[in-house]
């Protein structure tokens, strides 16, 4: 199994550009989650879904959405992207809450000029 | 809101040493889940180690333990007979139980340096 799978490992935006960072998972969890790090410092929780259809805010949602349309799919839209989006993106999933492990993609950095 | 503090930005160690690494946090849940991930390099993110609060003893994995202290609200990570493959930033993260839907909190992190 592939686990989770994000594209693309490195990008640069110009400011107010658009894009979308891709998450795919293969084991069927229901719960995925989109963070963000900043440089030398912890992960803050973007968005997160408990299942097709379902989406919600975390702590930072402002200049992001997101979709949920297939359990294995939760992509992160960025619009208008803004120097202070410049940041290090994982994607993570769970089967479901409580002790069960999150597992993490390998990040997308993400650089506005 | 829950906060997770780690006030330790940078710890060391030789190389086959102990090393313990603090965290604290806030909330006022009684049902919640405590977390250590290690992110190297690479900047996988990669679970060490986790509690449940409502257990009394603390979680062991192979060279990690910790020292869960519900009272005090600390969780600290112990890493005994370190290893040069331990170097890394380590995070301690909390998750509500409930309805929170495994959202995780993250301290600031700690990075670790193991020396030969």
């Amino acid at each position: 199994n592939a686990g989770v799978t994000q594209t693309p490992k490195f990008r640069i935006l110009k400011i107010g550009q658009s894009m979308t960072l891709q998450c795919t998972q293969d084991m069927n969890h229901n719960y995925m989650y989109w963070y963000r790090q900043d440089p030398g410092m912890g992960l803050k929780l973007i968005y997160y879904s408990v299942g097709a259809g379902i989406t919600d805010k975390g702590e930072v949602p402002n200049g992001y959405n997101v979709s949920r349309s297939t359990t294995e799919d939760f992509p992160l839209r960025l619009e208008l992207a803004a120097p202070s989006q410049t940041s290090v993106y994982f994607c993570a999933s769970s089967r479901r809450q409580g002790v069960e492990t999150q597992y993490f993609g390998p990040g997308t950095r993400l650089l506005v000029l | 809101a829950q906060t997770v503090t780690q006030s330790q930005p940078e710890m060391s160690v030789q190389e086959a040493e102990t090393v313990t690494l603090s965290c604290t946090y806030d909330t006022s849940e009684s049902d919640y889940y405590l977390f250590w991930y290690k992110q190297p390099p690479s900047r996988q993110m990669i679970l060490v180690i986790r509690q449940e609060a409502y257990k009394q003893q603390n979680a062991t994995e192979n060279r990690f333990s910790v020292n869960f202290q519900k009272a005090a609200k600390s969780f600290s990570l112990k890493i005994s007979d370190s290893q040069l493959g331990d170097a890394a930033m380590y995070f301690c993260a909390y998750q509500a139980g409930g309805t929170s839907y495994g959202k995780l909190t993250f301290g600031q992190g700690t990075i670790l340096t193991v020396h030969p």
